[in-house]
């Protein structure tokens, strides 16, 4: 599709588990975001992609969260030894290369940590 | 650094209510403003944005004011529908950085 495509829409999983968190950005886009939304909270930014320059981590708020971005594209969230207080939803969100112009989000990825 | 405030909801108004949300930000330099919208079950979409000083956003009978003398970016509405309930994100982008957005206010429009 044209959008940003997240995946999986929804996971679940026990406490402790790693868990992996994929995003698809629109083609042509070269920066690439990940926000955290909690239930009922505003977007938390995460980390920030801009082409072959180094991300801005600024936002991880541990060393049990991390991501990659590969070949330019597809970015991967993981969070590693999941607990109850990283249930949230997660959005991508990619743009034009530069500027200060629109993010476009996909759909997130919902996470619960039983 | 760059922050985003806006009104605390929830706001609950009346079919045909005169809308507004207030949003005031801090920034270096000259950031771009926008307005997201998340409806029930969706994703953020933009709902409107503003450039540069003065200038006007609007979309769907929504207007915002880049207001830099008091830094400030309300939301209008002049007669709001049930189908605008949801949640709106105000939001500021300085040129090469993230987007860093408002707690949002929620929205509930009864007829």
């Amino acid at each position: 599709g044209a959008g940003v495509s997240q995946s999986p829409s929804n996971k679940v999983t026990e406490k402790g588990k790693d868990v992996e968190l994929r995003c698809d950005p629109i083609s042509g886009h070269t920066a690439l975001y990940w926000y955290r939304q909690s239930l009922g909270q505003g977007l938390e930014f995460l980390i920030y992609f801009q082409g072959n320059s180094a991300p801005d981590k600024s936002g991880l708020p541990s060393d049990r969260f991390s991501a990659e971005r590969t070949g330019g594209s597809v970015s991967t969230l993981t969070i590693q030894r999941t607990q109850q207080e990283d249930s949230a939803v997660y959005l991508c969100a990619s743009s034009l290369a530069g500027g200060a112009g629109e993010l476009f989000f996909g759909e997130g990825s919902r996470l619960t940590v039983l | 650094g760059n922050s985003v405030t806006q009104m605390e909801g929830p706001v609950t108004l009346s079919e045909e209510a005169f809308l507004t949300i207030n949003c005031t930000y801090t920034a270096t330099g000259y950031p771009s403003l926008f307005w997201y919208v998340q409806y029930p079950g969706e994703g953020l979409q933009l709902l409107l944005k503003a450039t540069k000083a003065d200038d006007k956003g609007s979309n769907k009978g929504f207007e915002a004011t880049y207001r830099k003398e008091t830094t400030s970016f309300h939301l209008e509405k002049g007669s709001v529908q049930v189908s605008d309930s949801a949640v709106y994100f105000c939001a500021l982008r300085r040129s090469n950085n993230d987007m860093r957005f408002g707690a949002g206010t929620r929205l509930t429009v009864k007829p």
